[in-house]
């Protein structure tokens, strides 16, 4: 496609409910990302994957929270017995190798999760 | 750990005017920077980034931002606003260790140009 791609681009769950968010990148993108975005706030990082491994989950809040991507192409957040406090727009973002610093980072337009 | 304080939650211009959006970062490493711009609907794009090369960065749109070891700033400015600027900005600031893939973003200050 022509961008990363997220879908639902809304979501509304009830609290105990899980979700998931998808998030398609650029075709051929090595690294993806996910950023979490509360209300009023700034990104902050949740999780990265090389092709499908992932690397590096140490921003993921709690275990309630799970990310995939088996085939080094889509990836999935799942948030599981979801509260409140995990209401905020989930970012995805891609880069085409494996950095950010010599190239650019590609962000979708994110899902807004809204918990009740 | 590595920080960035942005200054302003809030600015307004005219159009024609000098817009300054002010970064301070704090990294115990040689930082790498990033302004982000964040436009209703749409996904975060890079405006320009710094990662140690000249300390005047050119960017998009005619924005630039220095980078001040000094001052541990990394403030973004354009001459003459345009009404199509005004959007929500993001400073961010990666490291030059082992996880420089991760930004760090300040909490976003949002630009208002009136006619």
């Amino acid at each position: 496609g022509a961008g990363v791609s997220q879908s639902p681009r809304y979501k509304v769950a009830k609290r105990g409910q899980d979700v998931a968010l998808r998030c398609d990148p650029i075709s051929g993108h090595v690294s993806l990302f996910w950023y979490q975005q509360a209300l009023g706030q700034g990104p902050e990082f949740l999780t990265y994957f090389q092709n499908e491994a992932q690397l590096d989950k140490s921003g993921l809040p709690s275990d309630r929270f799970f990310a995939e991507r088996p085939e080094g192409s889509v990836s999935t957040l799942k948030i599981q017995r979801t509260q409140q406090e995990d209401s905020a727009v989930y970012l995805c973002a891609s880069s085409l190798t494996n950095g950010i610093l010599n190239e650019k980072l590609f962000f979708g337009s994110g899902t807004q999760l809204s918990v009740l | 750990a590595q920080s960035v304080t942005q200054l302003g939650s809030h600015v307004s211009v005219s159009e024609g005017a000098l817009v300054l959006l002010r970064c301070n970062y704090s990294s115990s490493v040689p930082p790498y920077l990033f302004w982000y711009v964040q436009y209703p609907n749409q996904g975060l794009q890079l405006l320009l980034k710094y990662t140690s090369a000249a300390t005047l960065v050119k960017g998009i749109n005619d924005f630039e931002a220095e980078f001040k070891k000094s001052e541990t700033s990394f403030h973004l400015t354009k001459p003459s606003a345009h009404m199509s600027d005004a959007a929500e900005y993001f400073c961010a600031v990666s490291n030059s260790g082992g996880s420089n893939y991760k930004l760090t973003f300040g909490k976003g200050t949002l630009l208002t140009v009136n006619p």
